[in-house]
């Protein structure tokens, strides 16, 4: 079956750099590809997403690569502010699935 | 808006015994899911119900059973507790259709501990 690696277990920048948090999945059915947000103590929440007619994303500082070739993806965070520390999850699913096969999740930190 | 509400937060049990955690959800969405999320491993599927009455084995069912007698509710049994567990059982819900017609809405999840 299908298989995210989230490949950073744990990122750090300083706050206005950029962050890179990439992923791989094996299976070349896979079409869509949502991020996850999981702040300190909450639930995680959706961020951004990209299906696989596209190969770039972009909602606000928030920028999603897709590399089909490869199958590799990958969220750039732009500008990084404090607010942006969190542990985020990279999934992958195919079209008409039910299920969204999740990374192991990336701590990311933003120091001031 | 609406809000996925999980009970209890904070679950302790005894090995081998029988645990439920409930699910509820006022978004009138069609599709619930519980999800189990370990350190470290992200979020794996145990199950997951397409509508009422409707039950989806993911694939980490084992040891669970699950419940949808309500379009609104969603309960998950752990069948027989293992000794030194502890996970977050994250519950969610999307409106309709599969994984990839939209974002999934988690409820702040439920912490078990087994003694």
């Amino acid at each position: 079956g299908e298989k995210v690696e989230q490949h950073e277990s744990t990122l750090s920048v300083r706050e206005g750099d950029s962050a890179v948090i990439n992923c791989t999945y094996t299976d070349t059915a896979s079409s869509y590809f949502p991020w996850y947000k999981q702040e300190a103590g909450k639930s995680l929440h959706f961020v951004i997403d990209i299906r696989s007619n596209v190969d770039r994303k972009q909602s606000q500082r928030l920028i999603v690569l897709l590399d089909k070739k490869a199958k590799r993806f990958s969220l750039h965070i732009t500008a990084t502010q404090p607010e942006d520390s969190a542990i985020y999850f990279c999934a992958a699913s195919n079209s008409g699935s039910w299920q969204l096969i999740f990374g192991s999740g990336t701590q990311l930190t933003v120091m001031p | 808006g609406g809000i996925i509400t999980q009970t209890p937060k904070f679950l302790i049990g005894q090995e081998g015994q029988k645990l439920t955690l409930k699910c509820q959800q006022n978004f009138n969405h069609d599709t619930m899911y519980w999800y189990r999320q370990d350190s470290g491993k992200g979020l794996r599927l145990i199950y997951y119900s397409i509508t009422e009455n409707d039950l989806q084995k993911g694939d980490l069912s084992e040891g669970y059973d699950a419940s949808r007698e309500k379009k609104s509710s969603f309960s998950l049994t752990v069948t027989s507790a293992q000794k030194n567990e502890m996970a977050v059982f994250l519950c969610a819900s999307s409106p309709w259709g599969g994984a990839d017609t939209g974002q999934l809405y988690f409820g702040e999840g439920s912490k078990l501990t087994v003694l």
